[in-house]
């Protein structure tokens, strides 16, 4: 099946400092990511949306210029957490597809913890 | 605004008991809903449901959409302790994009 990773997978930093995730598809072309965070007991909540070559689409009240997507190549995206805060604290989750949603596969996520 | 809402919020149950877990939603433009498993981490794809009334199976999970009430539900029956999970219900919305609206997930204990 088709794999997706993540690095780091947590990764403690302090406030103000900057942070970069990325996401990966192994053994698959991505033309799509997809960032979520989820929060404790809450759901899944769509970031933003990236299309290799593209400038991502942000979900409302996302700030795009905190939350910074780069989808460089079909295998990897980035996710920057600029200027982090304490309430940026959460789990961020990608996930990569290519074709029809439910081909959309999902990386093990990364732990934010921002002190 | 999109939701989806998924009930109960958890549930504890015995080896071998059966389990409803229910989804609703409210979505412009529906197009599918779809079923995952998150065990530690990954969301794992269950099924996707885009017809009223077909039900979908997979040993012993079983899944059923009804568009006209907005809602699906899960089955799982003989249940095991590696059923223990959260069940995530996400509907497929195509405004603005093809995009997943999550549920808050049915976090499901089974006890042996």
């Amino acid at each position: 099946g088709a794999v997706v990773s993540q690095h780091p997978s947590w990764v403690i930093c302090k406030s103000g400092t900057s942070v970069k995730i990325e996401c990966r598809s192994l053994d698959f072309q991505a033309t799509t990511m997809f960032w979520y965070r989820q929060f404790p007991k809450q759901s899944l909540m769509l970031m933003a949306t990236s299309n290799e070559g593209s400038k991502a689409t942000y979900e409302q009240g996302v700030e795009k210029d905190k939350f910074l997507i780069n989808h460089a190549s079909l295998t990897l995206s980035t996710l920057t957490v600029t200027s982090a805060h304490p309430e940026d604290s959460s789990f961020y989750i990608c996930s990569a597809g290519g074709g029809a949603i439910y081909e959309q596969y999902f990386g093990p996520g990364t732990r934010l913890t921002v002190t | 605004e999109d939701k989806v809402v998924q009930s109960p919020l958890s549930l504890v149950v015995h080896e071998g008991d059966t389990v409803t877990l229910n989804c609703s939603y409210e979505v412009t433009n529906f197009r599918s809903l779809l079923w995952y498993k998150q065990e530690k981490k990954a969301p794992t794809f269950l099924f996707m449901l885009t017809s009223s009334g077909i039900e979908k199976k997979s040993g012993r999970l079983s899944s059923i959409l009804d568009k006209k009430e907005l809602s699906s539900i899960l089955n799982i029956t003989a249940t095991q302790t590696g059923d223990s999970a959260i069940y995530l219900c996400a509907v497929e919305a195509s405004v603005g994009g093809n995009k997943l609206v999550f549920g808050a997930g049915t976090i499901l204990r089974v006890k042996s």
